[in-house]
């Protein structure tokens, strides 16, 4: 079953704007971690962050991490084309650190 | 970062026929590896979790008979699809732990491509 809820489903903005994307689990997590997919392609790995910390960044990504609410965000700032993707939160937990994802974002960035 | 190889990376079939993929972690040992699949504009479904040395725990709704799943090292963990059907098309991926690492980045194939023809 899907751990996590992603919105939106779907994001259309300029280049030169920021995009964020939210997630949201259900259970306890060791870990949170954004990955990237172009159509067909693989994933690419592109930032964890660790249930005890609140917010990280990696170059124009910015992730926040609310356990309370069980929500994280990225943030993705001055969007590229290059951008155009599937992005999905993936969370780690339990004993196996089974990695489960979200339902994904497609993020479409108009040149 | 550890690197893990899946191969092949596409493959296309007759219907009825059975295809292997194989997992391996290259530069790491993998107690733990798991199996995904997506099917087209959808998520990542996990599969199975493979324990190296013993039975693989499948997912509800995954049939075991079906997805046969074999993790005789360390570091390789294959999945069979048996008597594959054009509903199998998918986007199989798999991921391994470091047993080693608590706490850290899942490590990803670079996926394998199944076509039922």
């Amino acid at each position: 079953s899907q751990q996590g809820e992603e919105d939106p489903q779907a994001l259309s903005i300029q280049e030169g704007e920021n995009a964020t994307m939210n997630c949201s689990y259900k259970t306890s997590i060791n870990n949170l971690q954004w990955y990237r997919q172009n159509s067909g392609r693989g994933l690419v790995h592109l930032i964890l962050i660790r249930s005890n910390e609140r917010e990280k960044h990696s170059g124009r990504l910015r992730v926040t991490l609310d356990t309370s609410k069980k929500s994280s965000s990225l943030l993705i700032t001055a969007s590229r084309a290059a951008d155009t993707a599937s992005y999905f939160c993936a969370t780690r937990s339990g004993g196996y650190q089974k990695v489960t994802f979200g339902t994904g974002t497609k993020l479409q960035v108009i040149p | 970062g550890a690197v893990v190889s899946q191969h092949p990376s596409w493959v296309i079939c007759k219907s009825g026929t059975s295809v292997k993929i194989e997992c391996r972690s290259l530069d790491f040992q993998a107690t733990t590896m798991f199996w995904y699949r997506q099917f087209p504009k959808q998520s990542l479904m996990l599969m199975a979790t493979s324990n190296e040395g013993s039975k693989a725990t499948y997912e509800q709704g995954v049939e075991k008979d079906k997805f046969l799943i074999n993790h005789a090292s360390l570091t390789l963990s294959t999945l069979t699809v048996t008597s594959a059907h054009p509903e199998d098309s998918s986007f199989y991926i798999c991921s391994a732990r470091d047993r080693g690492g608590w706490n850290t980045e899942a490590f990803f194939g670079q996926g394998t491509r199944l076509t039922v023809v």
